[in-house]
């Protein structure tokens, strides 16, 4: 079945930094979705991004559909970004291992 | 705005015992979801239904899960006999045409 690795698995910021998660997949998809798992558990939407680029805010997202990969940037960290960012592909979605994201103050 | 609910939110039970996890998805939504996600690991996929009808299923779902949409606003998961390796936040999630998925808050089980 279909791969999805994220990097980097672990990342810890101060707040104000940049920073850049990655998601590779193994195959081609009609379907890509970036999530914010909060410290409640909860999985918030990020992005539906198959291709192209999304701006939210100070999010944004990156997919090269030919190539295989997307991006989620996140500009000028707050504590508040803290906790897990999970790639997913694919109509019944295949996760990553996530990315976990600490912002230290 | 609209968006999936899900109850309870958590949820104890003894090994052994039935459970029923309850979703309701966004109303004009075709497609429905359950995932779980085990303490510190990624989200797997669990069941997808579709027209009333299973459309496909993890190696995960076996006899003991079950799904249903008894109504027009419900779907429920329910898990015959709960072993400890239950244990798991659960996911429900629906979508409408648009391949991208809006997910609930997750119920938390818990089998002692």
């Amino acid at each position: 079945g279909i791969q999805v690795e994220q990097s980097p698995p672990d990342l810890i910021l101060q707040e104000g930094a940049n920073s850049t998660l990655r998601c590779n997949f193994s195959d081609s998809v009609n379907n890509l979705q970036w999530f914010h798992q909060n410290p409640w558990g909860q999985l918030i939407n990020l992005f539906y991004i198959p291709s192209g680029t999304k701006q939210n805010g100070r999010l944004s997202a990156t997919t090269v559909a030919t190539e295989r990969y997307s991006l989620l940037y996140i500009s000028s960290s707050q504590t508040t970004d803290s906790g897990v960012y999970f790639c997913a592909v694919a109509e019944k979605l295949v996760f990553g291992k996530g990315t976990k994201l600490t912002v230290n103050p | 705005e609209p968006e999936v609910t899900q109850t309870p939110s958590h949820q104890v039970t003894q090994m052994g015992q039935e459970v029923i996890l309850r979703c309701v998805p966004i109303s004009n939504h075709l497609y429905f979801y359950w995932y779980r996600q085990i303490l510190g690991q990624k989200v797997e996929f669990l069941v997808s239904f579709y027209n009333n009808e299973i459309s496909e299923k993890s190696e995960i779902f076996d006899d003991q899960f079950s799904v249903e949409r008894p109504d027009g606003s419900n779907f429920t998961l329910k898990i015959r006999s709960t072993k400890l390796e239950d244990s798991a936040m659960y996911f429900c999630a629906s979508r409408r045409l648009v391949w991208e998925q809006y997910f609930g808050p997750g119920t938390r089980l818990t089998v002692t």
